[in-house]
């Protein structure tokens, strides 16, 4: 069992819709990551939150949309997906910036 | 522009079989190495951190060694369990981003 919750475990939606993925960690951590993965590649990082505030966007497209209610909660917010968004969305929470990052088990998604 | 890269992209052991994963890393400043494990449709799960040359961590039948250009992940009779990708990143000093090597899938036959 991971430390870092992600909800849900797999997604899949339509082009128009509009979604929501959640992640929860109890572990104290201030600083929090989302993380696009595809198959056989290593997770390529979206967006870094530290202390509530976003402090990264790696030039992610706007139908991307994070959001950072309190220092245990991160969710990314979905809209007008493309069929090259079906990948595996990583969450993870660090201490700080030379502390390892836990990492969830991430939500499946599958834009048809 | 910092770089990680690991070797081999694969690796096929017979259980019971020692082997070593490398992960060379160019990076302007080290702030510090981590090894991650992941299993298919899992996240990575944290293994270790190695923060300066010379520096050596154990767990189980795995122990990661750090120089000022690599890291060696050191595998001791390996067990079918032990089959994932490895995955090696390095923090640089400026900055919060991790840059990623594209892994080493390990296979452990029984």
């Amino acid at each position: 069992d991971t430390e870092v919750t992600q909800t849900p475990k797999h997604l899949v939606m339509g082009m128009t819709n509009k979604k929501s993925l959640k992640c929860e960690q109890h572990m104290g951590h201030r600083a929090m990551y989302w993380y696009k993965q595809k198959a056989k590649k290593p997770p390529e990082l979206m967006f870094v939150y530290s202390y509530e505030k976003l402090s990264i966007n790696e030039s992610v497209p706007s139908r991307f949309s994070p959001e950072c209610p309190n220092s245990s909660l991160l969710n990314l917010h979905l809209h007008a997906l493309q069929p090259e968004d079906s990948a595996l969305y990583l969450c993870a929470s660090s201490r700080g910036r030379d502390q390892p990052q836990h990492f969830g088990d991430g939500t499946r998604l599958s834009i048809l | 522009e910092d770089q990680v890269t690991q070797s081999p992209e694969a690796l096929r052991l017979q259980e019971g079989e020692s082997s070593s994963l490398n992960c060379s890393y160019t990076v302007s400043g080290l702030r510090g190495l981590f090894w991650y494990r992941q299993d298919p449709g899992k996240g990575p799960e944290f293994l270790f951190t190695l923060y300066s040359a010379g520096e050596e961590k154990e767990k189980e039948r795995l122990k990661a060694t750090l120089t000022k250009k690599e890291s060696f992940l050191h595998i001791t009779a390996p067990k079918p369990e032990d089959s994932a990708t490895y995955l090696c990143a390095v923090a640089p000093t400026s900055g919060s981003r991790l840059t990623f090597g594209e892994g080493t899938q390990l296979t452990v036959n029984p």
